[in-house]
Order: structure tokens, then C-alpha cells, then sequence
């Protein structure tokens, strides 16, 4: 079975400090990393994906296997970037059955 | 393009009563996956359709069922409404499901009283 765990509800942090939100993930295949974002009254709307190795937003994030980790970095926070932020997992089999972490609300101090 | 959109926004239903939800994807997009979100459990999967075919289901009992037409227009049925039914529900569509990119609708939320 597919698990992605996001172990922190709120992260808040200050205006310009580093931003770190964690996503650990269980899937025994070669799995498909997301990071999916949701602004306030917006849609959800995808932020980045690992095969990409993109930088969004200034937000990056490297897939760890060894750790099975995903965690989403960006080095100086901002106020827009508050939001709830949600990793995701797909199998490996090409299809569309994705699992979502219960999301981390992160909150941008002035 | 027009993005997702998802018919009704909001619904309010009683227990036992059933709701049928409706989605329509982007235009091309053959994809479409359904997402149950609640405050306690996040984002669940419910189910894929491609083509008109379910793909994918997640763990939700058999009074969750859904379709896709030709059109790839998409609803999802739940039967015999209960309280913890009551949710946003998230349609999202790619274009041909695989690597391509989620896009994601407004949602319905629905409340059963």
C-alpha cells in the first residue's frame, strides 16, 4: 500500500526565515513525487513534480529514496507563499491513483 | 482553455438520500479522477475513469460509484447519504492520466444532515 505522511498540521515561520515542509512517503515500486498547493479560495494546483527538477516559486524539492523522503524547501519565506501545501504519491503503474498527505498549513509571519 | 468545473458547488442532503455529483474536464483531457476531502482525512482517492473505463478505485464502499461518458464528462453517485459523507469532493483531470498534470476543479461541497 501507498502512504504519504506529512507530519506537521501548521509550520509557521517568519518573513525571510528558511521553510522546510516535510513529506515521508511508503511505496514498495519507484514512486512519483508531488507537491500540490492550495492559496486561500483558490484550487488546488500542482506546485512541482521530482521528475521535473524544477525550482517553482523559489520552492525546491529532491527525492530521497534512501530516506523516502520529498521534503519541500525554499530558503527565504514569504508572505504569499502562505497556504496549504499537500505531497503526493503516484504509482509507478502510469495511472492516475494518486495519494495525498493530509497537508501542512504553512503560515508566513510578517 | 476553461478549466474544470463541477456541478452543483454546494448541496445539501439527509441521511439515506442518494447525490449524484457531475464533472466536466478540461477539453481534451481523457482522464478524470475523484477526491473526497475532509478536515480529519485530507484528500481520498475515490476513482479514475479513462475512456469511459474505471481504472483505479480507492477504499470507499460500493455506495460510491461513478462514470464517464464519451464526452469524458464524469459523475460520481453515492446511495443511502450518511453523516460522514459530508465533504468537499474534487474532480481533477489530465489528459491521458499517467505522467500529465493534475488539474483540479472547484469542488462540491456537500453536507448531510
Amino acid at each position: 500500500a501507498q502512504r504519504v505522511t506529512q507530519p506537521e498540521k501548521l509550520l509557521s515561520v517568519f518573513k525571510g526565515a528558511p521553510v522546510e515542509l516535510k513529506c515521508n512517503y511508503s511505496y514498495s515500486g519507484s514512486p512519483e513525487l508531488f507537491w500540490y498547493v492550495q492559496y486561500s479560495r483558490q484550487r488546488l494546483q500542482l506546485l512541482l513534480r521530482h521528475i521535473s527538477r524544477e525550482s517553482i516559486k523559489g520552492f525546491t524539492a529532491d527525492l530521497n529514496k534512501g530516506e523516502t523522503s520529498f521534503h519541500l524547501k525554499k530558503p527565504f519565506a514569504q508572505e504569499e507563499d502562505s497556504a496549504m501545501y499537500y505531497c503526493a504519491l503516484r504509482n509507478s503503474g502510469g495511472y492516475q491513483k494518486v495519494t495525498f498527505g493530509i497537508g501542512t498549513k504553512l503560515q508566513v509571519i510578517p | 482553455k476553461a478549466g474544470v468545473t463541477q456541478t452543483p458547488r454546494y448541496l445539501i442532503k439527509t441521511r439515506g438520500q442518494q447525490v449524484t455529483l457531475s464533472c466536466s474536464p478540461i477539453s481534451g483531457h481523457r482522464s478524470v479522477s475523484w477526491y473526497q476531502q475532509t478536515p480529519g482525512q485530507g484528500l481520498q482517492f475515490l476513482f479514475e475513469y479513462f475512456s469511459e473505463t474505471q481504472r483505479n478505485k480507492g477504499n470507499f464502499p460500493g455506495r460510491f460509484s461513478g462514470r464517464q461518458f464519451s464526452n469524458s464528462r464524469s459523475e460520481m453517485n453515492v446511495s443511502t447519504l450518511e453523516l460522514g459523507d459530508s465533504a468537499l469532493y474534487l474532480c481533477a483531470s489530465s489528459g491521458l492520466g499517467g505522467a500529465d498534470e493534475q488539474f483540479f476543479g472547484p469542488g462540491t461541497r456537500l453536507t448531510v444532515l
